[in-house]
């Protein structure tokens, strides 16, 4: 059965940093990966998706990684902002539709 | 273009009471899904459909009924509504044609089952 677990439950930093969050999968056989960013009480929105052949995806100031072999993918957020906050879940889709992590609950302290 | 859309916004139920929430997109895909999403568990996976007549199981599918009987269309209906059944539901869509079967979500139907 495919776990993924996502490093660290939370995490606060102060505007202007670059971080990386990590997110790891039991079962290397999957279809593609993808990154959400979900606000309090709302939905979620897809940030990027890398398909198993890839290995990372870039849009602004986010870039995903992806190494299928290890089962691990981080996301990286440069010059942090305030308007960053929010819990950013990874998901990855195999034989069957989406297996979640429980996310990451990110602050941006300005 | 209204993407995946879900109705209602929230609802408010009863021990043992019927119902069904709604979910509807018009980007023609062919698979559809739901999950629900609880305080420290995460989105599971409720139900999901690889196209019309065609539904399976996911983690979570006991007290839930689907059916698929259009491709925009797939319900979710709670048979006899139990306290463990209050969450928030979110419905997806994705089309294997598409570049990486990306996932679209739609806003949510919180519900509460007293």
């Amino acid at each position: 059965k495919q776990e993924v677990t996502q490093i660290p439950a939370a995490l606060s930093v102060p505007e202007g940093e670059n971080l990386v969050l990590n997110c790891s999968f039991t079962d290397s056989a999957i279809y593609n990966l993808q990154w959400f960013r979900q606000d309090p009480g709302k939905g979620l929105t897809s940030l990027l998706l890398i398909q198993s052949s890839q290995r990372e995806q870039t849009s602004g100031r986010l870039n995903a990684s992806l190494d299928k072999s290890s089962g691990r993918s981080t996301l990286y957020i440069a010059a942090s902002q305030p308007g960053d906050s929010a819990t950013y879940l990874c998901a990855v889709s195999g034989n069957t539709p989406l297996v979640f992590g429980k996310g990451t609950r990110l602050s941006v302290i300005a | 273009n209204a993407g995946v859309t879900q109705t209602p916004k929230f609802q408010v139920l009863k021990t043992g009471q019927s119902m069904t929430l709604q979910c509807a997109q018009d980007m023609n895909h062919e698979y559809m899904s739901w999950y629900r999403q609880d305080p420290g568990m995460g989105l599971r996976l409720i139900h999901y459909s690889v196209g019309a007549g065609i539904t399976d199981q996911g983690e979570v599918p006991n007290g839930y009924n689907v059916s698929r009987s259009t491709t925009e269309d797939f319900p979710l209906r709670l048979l006899s509504a139990a306290p463990s059944q209050t969450s928030v539901y979110f419905c997806a869509s994705s089309s294997p044609q598409m570049a990486g079967n990306e996932q679209f979500f739609g806003p949510g139907t919180r519900l509460t089952v007293l």
